[in-house]
């Protein structure tokens, strides 16, 4: 059954460092998101992708983050300058009518 | 503003029993909802939708209940499994009716199931 992957599954670094997480979506879907979830709370949208733009982004979506779709199959997340507070799990998803998340990445911030 | 919550933050219950998951939304306008089974360290797995046009909708062992009149969603599981436990999370689609625009999830409720 196809699936979301996400690369790396945790990721340390330190405050002000650049990260970039990885996904690659399932093969025939068009749409993309990014979503992060703080230990122990719900899952907040980031940010929609669709034919190599931005479709929609929410307040925390600011401009220490970007999102790109370099090839085919890849659709990574960017942080420019990380801060304490972004700590949390980050998934991808992608969709041809149901949203399918990948597992996550962890990214602790320190 | 627009939400959408839980009732109850947890459930225990036995295998063997059935299991009644419920979420509370507010707006409205919203037409298509969505349940999600987080496991621990996993993303959130597709478990049913539903469209408002729709009261009901059944999947295996799944059921997805809409009352639009008090806004009110739920999932019952059949006969609840140890596999079963995790924390169940409802969203909300807010792109008109479509299922392609962000998921708005509620808080989540814990399922525990007892062998």
């Amino acid at each position: 059954e196809p699936e979301v992957t996400q690369t790396p599954s945790h990721q340390v670094t330190q405050m002000g460092q650049e990260v970039i997480l990885r996904c690659v979506p399932i093969s025939n879907h068009l749409y993309f998101y990014w979503y992060r979830q703080i230990l122990g709370q719900k899952v907040e949208f980031l940010v929609s992708f669709y034919n190599n733009e931005i479709s929609e982004k929410s307040e925390i979506f600011d401009d220490q983050f970007s999102v790109e779709r370099p090839d085919g199959s890849n659709f990574t997340l960017k942080i420019r300058s990380t801060k304490l507070e972004d700590s949390a799990m980050y998934f991808c998803a992608s969709s041809a009518g149901e949203q399918y998340f990948g597992p996550g990445t962890r990214l602790t911030v320190t | 503003g627009e939400s959408v919550g839980l009732h109850l933050p947890t459930l225990s219950v036995q295998e063997g029993d059935n299991s009644i998951i419920n979420c509370a939304y507010s707006n409205s306008a919203s037409d298509y909802f969505i349940w999600y089974k987080q496991e621990s360290g996993k993303g959130p797995q597709f478990i049913i939708d539903i469209r408002s046009n729709m009261d009901k909708r059944q999947g295996q062992r799944v059921t997805v209940l809409l009352n639009k009149t008090v806004k009110h969603l739920s999932l019952q599981i059949a006969a609840t499994q140890p596999g079963d436990s995790a924390v169940y999370f409802c969203a909300e689609n807010k792109a008109g009716g479509t299922s392609y625009g962000k998921l708005t999830f509620g808080q989540g409720t814990i399922l525990t199931v007892h062998p």
